[in-house]
């Protein structure tokens, strides 16, 4: 089955700074990557995701890069602020939404905690 | 906000007792998933259901049943729960055709 490493575990950052999350997978089938944020106490909420067929997506400070020949993928959020603080969970998914059971892998999370 | 609504949204009890949690989606979706998410935060998918059919069902104990009467709902059934079982616990559901799974609010459970 998808196996999906996620690093670093924990992130602190200054506000302001730029933050990098980085995921690999190692599903070669897998063509769906999502990325939840997840504040404390909340549910995970979708805040981006890509496809095997694009390298790159950009919504405004968060942006998701991909490399499916080497099979990872990373989250770039840019002039982090303190409301960026929470636990950030990438996923990997295989196969097409109509015919498989849309199961998602998670990364284990990374704490990203945004200093004033 | 309440597109996908679990209850309760606290549940303390005893070991050796027999638990429920209830989910419900109200947006049509046609498949839904259970996550346990643990006390390191790390979510692992528990089972999933399409059109009421059990279509992923992990490595879980057999003490924890789920149950979908119909393709809104999909409800937790947990027996004679242990320490371990402290967690929380998210529904999720997503459309045919469509990656992006919707989570409900959680279920803190704990295991006294």
């Amino acid at each position: 089955g998808e196996n999906v490493e996620q690093h670093p575990s924990t992130l602190s950052v200054q506000e302001g700074d730029s933050a990098v999350i980085k995921c690999t997978y190692s599903d070669s089938a897998s063509n769906y990557f999502p990325w939840y944020k997840q504040e404390l106490g909340k549910r995970p909420q979708l805040i981006i995701d890509i496809r095997s067929n694009v390298g790159e997506k950009k919504d405004q400070r968060i942006a998701v890069t991909l490399n499916k020949t080497a099979k990872h993928f990373s989250l770039h959020i840019t002039e982090t602020q303190p409301e960026d603080s929470a636990v950030y969970f990438c996923a990997a998914s295989p196969g097409d939404p109509n015919t498989n059971a849309g199961k998602s892998t998670f990364g284990d999370g990374t704490t990203l905690t945004v200093k004033p | 906000d309440t597109a996908v609504s679990q209850t309760p949204k606290y549940l303390v009890t005893q070991m050796g007792n027999d638990k429920s949690i209830k989910c419900e989606q109200n947006l049509g979706h046609d498949t839904m998933y259970w996550y346990k998410q643990d006390s390191k935060k790390f979510l692992k998918i528990m089972f999933s259901y399409n059109n009421k059919e059990l279509i992923i069902n992990e490595t879980v104990p057999n003490r924890f049943s789920p149950k979908s009467p119909d393709k809104a709902h999909l409800n937790l059934h947990i027996n004679s729960l242990e320490l371990g079982d402290s967690a929380v616990y998210f529904c999720a559901s997503r459309r045919q055709g469509s990656d992006t799974q919707y989570f409900g609010p959680g279920t803190r459970l704990t295991v006294l």
